[in-house]
């Protein structure tokens, strides 16, 4: 049972461009969503995070939009640049206990 | 400040041989996560220690799959008698006190031959 699913596998957006990767959840106990970036051969780094009583965060470049009642949230990346292409993987969890990830988003921004 | 350590980076083993991966946590940091990430699973969690209570185990893949947390600090993940589906990249992550952002490290990657 995969109980966040994460869209699209891959993408691929111009310099400049917005990038924007969704997930979805099914678990209504979910109260912490993080997003993480990967880049090859490191760790997750967390990005950016929001709890499900605040509709929209922003951090910089890096926003998250937040939908309790459709069980989403998505990542959008503004002004996007090549020193983001990095894997994003959204997650989810309980009072920030084990996270439950999606698959996984590849983004290559292309200069 | 120090940020999450583990060790060894790579760790190539032939299938039977059991195996010890390390997870050095941000100092101060009560809450230790261990997770595994492979192509076809992706990111899975495998235990989560948190102070002295005792850790949830609920992850782990097989009985061949143990950690253990000396001193509330330094944590060691061993799999007993590796199988070539244990192959992947074992993620070590350390919050504050389990209510906070996990921070993962670099992981380590393990090859079964």
């Amino acid at each position: 049972q995969q109980q966040v699913k994460q869209s699209p596998q891959s993408l691929i957006v111009q310099k400049g461009g917005i990038s924007i990767i969704n997930c979805a959840y099914e678990n209504t106990a979910f109260d912490y969503f993080p997003w993480y970036q990967q880049f090859p051969g490191k760790g997750p780094a967390l990005l950016i995070a929001i709890r499900p009583d605040v509709s929209e965060k922003k951090e910089g470049r890096f926003t998250i939009s937040f939908n309790k009642s459709a069980k989403q949230f998505s990542l959008h990346i503004m002004d996007s640049q090549p020193g983001d292409s990095a894997t994003y993987f959204c997650a989810a969890t309980r009072s920030n206990y084990k996270l439950t990830f999606g698959k996984g988003t590849l983004l290559t921004v292309n200069p | 400040g120090a940020g999450v350590s583990q060790s060894p980076s790579n760790k190539v083993t032939e299938k039977g041989k059991d195996v010890e991966l390390r997870c050095d946590p941000i100092s101060g940091h009560t809450a230790l996560y261990w997770y595994r990430q492979s192509l076809g699973q992706g990111l899975e969690f495998l235990i989560y220690f948190q102070g002295n209570s005792a850790p949830d185990k609920s992850g782990l893949p097989s009985d061949r799959f143990s950690a253990e947390r000396t001193g509330g600090s330094v944590s060691t993940l061993t799999i007993q008698r590796t199988q070539q589906e244990d192959s992947a990249v074992y993620l070590c992550a350390s919050s504050l006190n389990g209510l906070n952002e996990q921070y993962f490290g670099p992981g380590t990657r393990l090859t079964v031959t």
